[in-house]
């Protein structure tokens, strides 16, 4: 079974600081995904960015990175030069890189609070 | 990039009646869609994995007969709250595969639907 934990159910950052939020996973699947997503009030889903886990490079998007470690089952979301738009919530979630596509599993999520 | 719609973005229907939410993929063929809820302030929960041209999986503790599933085409799939009460109310979540996709976001969401049973 695939765990996906959240810790932070809250987190303030200044805008343009950098924030730092929390996941840690628990597979027993050789090969996954780990993704990061932002829902904003409105409710939609939006994809952030991915890391695999045989990739050997952290992930990047923009102002987003991804600060992978393995042998710690932990794919923290960073997020540089906070904006007021970043205030969200941001869900952590994996699947399984085996044969079919899996089901995502999503943790708890942390909302995201960017003051001025 | 991918595009996933629901409809309809709001509903508020009588304790007893049914409900229909369409979920669309308005620019690829998804052999596979999920339907999520969420409640309030909660992470979102799958209920079922809908596949074009078969029977949807449900997940353990989502009744079968309350949400019909009905996955009739590549870009269409449909979830019915049948004989609704209030503490179906919620925010009701579809996501859409693309057809031999990779591994990197592939699962594609739709905007949502809001549901309120009075």
């Amino acid at each position: 079974a695939q765990k996906i934990t959240q810790t932070q159910p809250g987190m303030f950052v200044q805008e343009k600081e950098a924030v730092t939020l929390d996941c840690t996973y628990d597979t027993s699947d050789p090969s996954y995904g780990l993704f990061w997503y932002k829902q904003p009030s409105s409710g939609e889903m939006i994809f952030l960015i991915y890391q695999g886990s045989y990739d050997q490079q952290n992930a990047t998007e923009g102002r987003y990175s991804l600060n992978f470690q393995k042998a710690r089952k932990s794919a923290n979301l960073v997020i540089s030069a906070s904006q007021l738009g970043d205030s969200a919530m941001y869900f952590c979630a994996m699947r399984s890189l085996n044969t079919g596509f899996q089901k995502l599993v999503f943790g708890t999520g942390t909302r995201l609070l960017v003051s001025p | 990039g991918a595009v996933v719609s629901q409809h309809p973005s709001w509903v508020i229907c009588k304790s007893g009646t049914s409900v229909k939410i369409e979920c669309r993929s308005l620019d690829f063929q998804a052999t596979t869609m999920f339907w999520y809820r969420q409640f309030p302030k909660q992470s979102l929960m799958l209920m079922a994995t809908s596949n074009e041209g078969s029977k949807a999986t449900y997940e353990q503790g989502v009744e079968k007969d309350k949400f019909l599933i009905n996955h009739a085409s590549l870009t269409l799939s449909t979830l019915t709250v049948t004989s609704a009460h209030p503490e179906d109310s919620s925010f009701y979540i579809c996501s859409a595969v693309r057809l031999a996709g990779t591994s990197t976001d592939t699962q594609y969401f739709g905007p949502g639907t809001r549901l309120t049973v009075l």
